[in-house]
């Protein structure tokens, strides 16, 4: 079965700077791949998804994302966060293998110091 | 842009009753969905529905859950005899196709006291 691990449960980090959320998955020949965001008390939102072509996927926010396939990682991206960014972010990964479900990493809470 | 609409967005109810979970997904919406994220753990899959059937269930969507679409518009859990352990926030999706990006709502907090 797919797996998802995030390698980081909290990122704190000052605004402007960049940040990078890291994400791996267990390998499969054709897998989508998504970051969601989850702001309190509200529900998941997509940030961005990897479904086939350019490896460099844009999000909204400012956001972006890379799959690496022979890595098995799609790492989440900012040039220079704000705020209001601050949140918690869920990697996740379905594949036509084991049917159209998403599976959710853990999830990383990033907060956003000034 | 369209939403995915979860009633109500919190429900406290007592052990051992039966609670129906509501959803409206986006009306051209094929796949439907129900997640569940039990407070400091991960997003669970529970099910997923498809042509007015079960396409898939996990471990956890054992015989106290069923799933149910009335009527063109709604989409509905229900957990038939609650147990403490089935607190948590309840997700209800939906995609346009597979492999798409799924659309969540805000979700239904459950407290089974």
């Amino acid at each position: 079965a797919q797996s998802v691990t995030q390698l980081d449960s909290q990122v704190p980090v000052f605004e402007e700077a960049p940040v990078e959320l890291r994400c791996n998955y267990s390998s499969s020949v054709s897998v989508y791949l998504f970051w969601y965001v989850q702001y309190p008390n509200q529900g998941l939102q997509l940030l961005l998804k990897y479904l086939s072509g350019s490896t460099l996927v844009k999000g909204i926010n400012g956001f972006e994302a890379e799959f690496n396939k022979s890595q098995t990682s799609f790492h989440l991206r900012k040039p220079s966060v704000h705020i209001s960014d601050t949140a918690e972010y869920f990697c996740a990964v379905s594949d036509q293998e084991y049917g159209n479900k998403l599976v959710f990493g853990a999830g990383t809470i990033l907060r956003v110091k000034s | 842009e369209p939403e995915v609409t979860q009633t109500p967005s919190h429900q406290v109810t007592q052990m051992g009753q039966e609670v129906i979970l509501r959803c409206v997904p986006i009306s051209n919406h094929l796949y439907f969905y129900w997640y569940r994220q039990i407070l400091g753990q991960k997003v669970e899959f529970l099910v997923s529905f498809y042509n007015n059937e079960i396409s898939e269930k996990s471990e956890i969507f054992d015989d106290q859950f069923s799933v149910e679409r009335p009527d063109g518009s709604n989409f509905t859990l229900k957990i038939r005899s609650t147990k403490l352990e089935d607190s948590a926030m309840y997700f209800c999706a939906s995609s346009e196709g597979q492999g798409d990006g799924y659309t969540f709502g805000s979700g239904t907090r459950l407290t089974v006291v």
